[in-house]
């Protein structure tokens, strides 16, 4: 029984380089969430997907993050330009309907230089 | 403006005795609360839940207290083992899709 894939598993890029995280949800669930973990800020959602349509991207922290999700079967996120601030362990999640428990991937440890 | 906080950042128990961990919110309107379970290079594992009309929520080991007039949940783990050693954080659930979570309290259980 697949859970959330997430890929890179790891990411170490230089400043200014574009970084996609890739993440393919639970098969069924129709809610998708983007998180980014810091050590200073805990858990934050940057972006919420209801049947692949962006309905909450107030936590995205600047214009250099963007997030799609062309199907239902896979979601990107993607910081362009990179910045060193920009490190942090981002995580996908995905669940059945979207106020109930949401199954995490592995996250993304993300490091830029 | 924390919503949600663990305030022990960490906590060890001994094998066979009971881990409490503690979660304080701020905002009453939070209805629906989730523990999650996190170890080292993998995502949280949702663990337990409790909605606000229930004040317990039992699972095997794990059982979950709401008290809503202090705005305290805690997570009872009877016996702890040392596979229950991880980071748990608490989360509250804030409108329909938003979870709020704790920063996380780290269990070490001592064999």
């Amino acid at each position: 029984d697949a859970g959330v894939i997430q890929s890179p598993r790891h990411e170490v890029t230089e400043m200014g380089q574009e970084v996609t995280l890739r993440c393919k949800p639970i098969s069924g669930h129709n809610s998708l969430f983007w998180y980014r973990q810091t050590m200073m800020r805990g858990l934050e959602l940057l972006i919420y997907f209801n049947n692949n349509v962006p309905i909450d991207d107030s936590g995205m922290p600047e214009d250099r993050f963007s997030a799609k999700m062309p199907n239902a079967s896979f979601s990107t996120l993607k910081i362009q330009p990179s910045e060193p601030r920009d490190s942090a362990v981002y995580f996908c999640a995905s669940s059945l309907r979207r106020n109930q428990p949401q199954h995490f991937g592995d996250g993304t440890r993300l490091s830029i230089l | 403006d924390q919503q949600v906080k663990q305030n022990s950042p960490s906590l060890s128990v001994q094998e066979g005795r009971i881990s409490i961990l503690n979660c304080d919110y701020t905002n009453s309107m939070f209805d629906y609360f989730l523990w999650y379970k996190k170890y080292p290079a993998e995502g949280p594992t949702f663990l337990i839940s409790i909605s606000s009309i229930k004040d317990k929520n039992e699972d095997g080991r794990f059982t979950v207290f709401l008290n809503k007039s202090a705005k305290h949940l805690s997570l009872h783990i009877v016996p702890s083992q040392p596979g229950d050693s991880a980071v748990y954080f608490c989360a509250a659930l804030s409108g329909t899709y938003k979870y709020i979570f704790g920063t996380g309290t780290r269990l070490k259980v001592l064999a």
